[in-house]
């Protein structure tokens, strides 16, 4: 069973960094399309970024306020995604989560909680 | 790119059909058939209803159904039941991007 375990959610101050993980099981990353997607208190979904799979270049893209503070990487190796978060906001407080679509399925991770506060 | 446009609530009583739209443009909705669909209920992780405009995947009930006409795609929800409430978004691909809709509130009367 695809399985998306994910972790790394913390509370941290304006200014600061943070680095989530995607760990997958039963599901190869560098087959597939990764996205990190989050949903701040009571909002709407909002795309974060993805990397594609290796077949398709493996190039990486970010949605417009997340360019030069986000990096998403992934490590083949221990088969897990990676979100690092710069320079973090207050706005940047939401719930983040690993996704994937393929052509019949949708898998995502629980979600992680990223609450930036003084 | 801006996100995509849906109306913030739709409703229905149980056994009757809700449309909920979505509108991009000539460069997201308009151009490509990537389209998906999903459910959130309160507190829970996205479900997938939807994929590639008017695919369902396996376990979804046939009730839920998809398509798209210009710029705009459409999930229609029949035979409403108590369980489709819930907050639905559409999401598409768009070369560098990916978009979501704002999402909309569906409310089974």
């Amino acid at each position: 069973e695809v399985q998306l375990v994910q972790s790394g959610g913390a509370l941290v101050k304006p200014g600061g960094s943070l680095r989530l993980s995607c760990a997958a099981s039963d599901f190869i990353l560098r087959n597939a399309w990764m996205h990190w997607v989050r949903q701040a208190p009571g909002q709407g979904l909002e795309w974060v970024g993805r990397i594609k799979r290796d077949a398709d270049g493996g190039t990486i893209d970010y949605a417009a306020p997340m360019k030069g503070r986000f990096t998403i990487s992934r490590d083949d190796s221990e088969n897990t995604l990676y979100l690092q978060m710069n320079s973090l906001r207050t706005e940047d407080t939401a719930v983040y989560y690993c996704a994937t679509e393929t052509d019949t399925a949708a898998y995502w991770g629980q979600g992680t909680l990223v609450t930036v506060s003084s | 790119q801006s996100a995509l446009t849906q109306p913030p609530s739709a409703s229905g009583s149980p056994g009757q059909s809700v449309t909920i739209s979505c509108t991009g443009s000539s460069s997201d909705v308009g151009r490509y058939n990537y389209v998906s669909w999903y459910q959130q209920h309160p507190g829970k992780v996205p479900k997938l209803v939807i994929l590639e405009v008017t695919k369902r995947p396996s376990g979804v009930p046939d009730r839920f159904s998809g398509s798209k006409s210009g710029n705009t795609a459409y999930l229609t929800v029949s035979g409403l039941q108590a369980e489709d409430e819930a907050d639905y978004y559409c999401s598409a691909y768009a070369g560098s991007d990916n978009l979501f809709g704002g999402g909309t509130k569906l409310t089974v009367l």
